[in-house]
């Protein structure tokens, strides 16, 4: 069975870091982009970046250009996102997904989430 | 990036039907057909129900269907039961190599 495990959400100051980890089993990790979406507390979702299977390929959503990167390490079945310059509206509960095999653009699988609050 | 534009709710009793409308622009919904839709029970992390505008995964229920026309996509529910209550958000590529979702539906079974 698929299994995806958030971890690394924490209360954060405005301007802070943070760095979150999705530890993937059940799969063969190295063939799949990797997805992380957000949802606010009482709010929709939110795509937030997207990684191609060997890690050369990224994509961002406007709202995080430029503060947020992602990573993989395929090595150790684990995709990051590194969270610069961390805003109030960053505070929310981030999902990671594995992609569906007819798109990167579909999230097939998804953990449970880790909560990020930002806030001083 | 504005979101997709979804219906804030829908209702409908057990057994009957119920469409939930999603409204992109030339440049997501209405250029490609790489539309899909989750549904969200509270409290639980979404689910995929359709993709490719009308294709259901494994698992999921032939009461569940997709369709579009132009810059618009539907989700349709028949014989709707009291499992299917819940958040529907509709999602979609778009010509920036992103992703936008939309506001989110929720369905209430009355």
């Amino acid at each position: 069975d698929v299994h995806l495990v958030e971890s690394g959400g924490d209360l954060v100051q405005p301007g802070g870091s943070l760095r979150l980890s999705c530890a993937a089993s059940g799969f063969t990790f190295s063939s799949y982009a990797m997805t992380w979406v957000r949802q606010a507390p009482g709010g929709g979702l939110e795509w937030v970046s997207t990684i191609s299977n060997n890690g050369r390929n990224t994509h961002y959503a406007d709202s995080v250009k430029g503060r947020f990167a992602i990573s993989r390490d395929n090595s150790k079945n684990t995709v990051f996102l590194q969270m610069n310059s961390l805003r109030a509206e960053d505070t929310a509960l981030y999902y990671c997904a594995k992609r569906h095999d007819s798109g990167w653009y579909y999230s097939e699988y998804w953990g449970q989430g880790t909560v990020v609050t930002v806030s001083s | 990036q504005s979101a997709l534009t979804q219906p804030p709710s829908v209702s409908g009793s057990p057994g009957q039907s119920v469409t939930i409308s999603c409204t992109g622009t030339s440049i997501d919904v209405g250029y490609y057909n790489r539309v899909s839709w989750y549904q969200q029970p509270p409290g639980t992390a979404p689910k995929l129900m359709i993709y490719e505008v009308t294709n259901r995964p494994s698992g999921v229920p032939d009461r569940f269907s997709g369709s579009k026309s132009g810059n618009t996509a539907s989700l349709t529910i028949s014989g709707l039961q009291a499992e299917d209550e819940a958040d529907y958000y509709c999602s979609s590529y778009r010509s920036d190599d992103t992703v936008l979702f939309g506001g989110g539906t929720k369905l209430t079974v009355l």
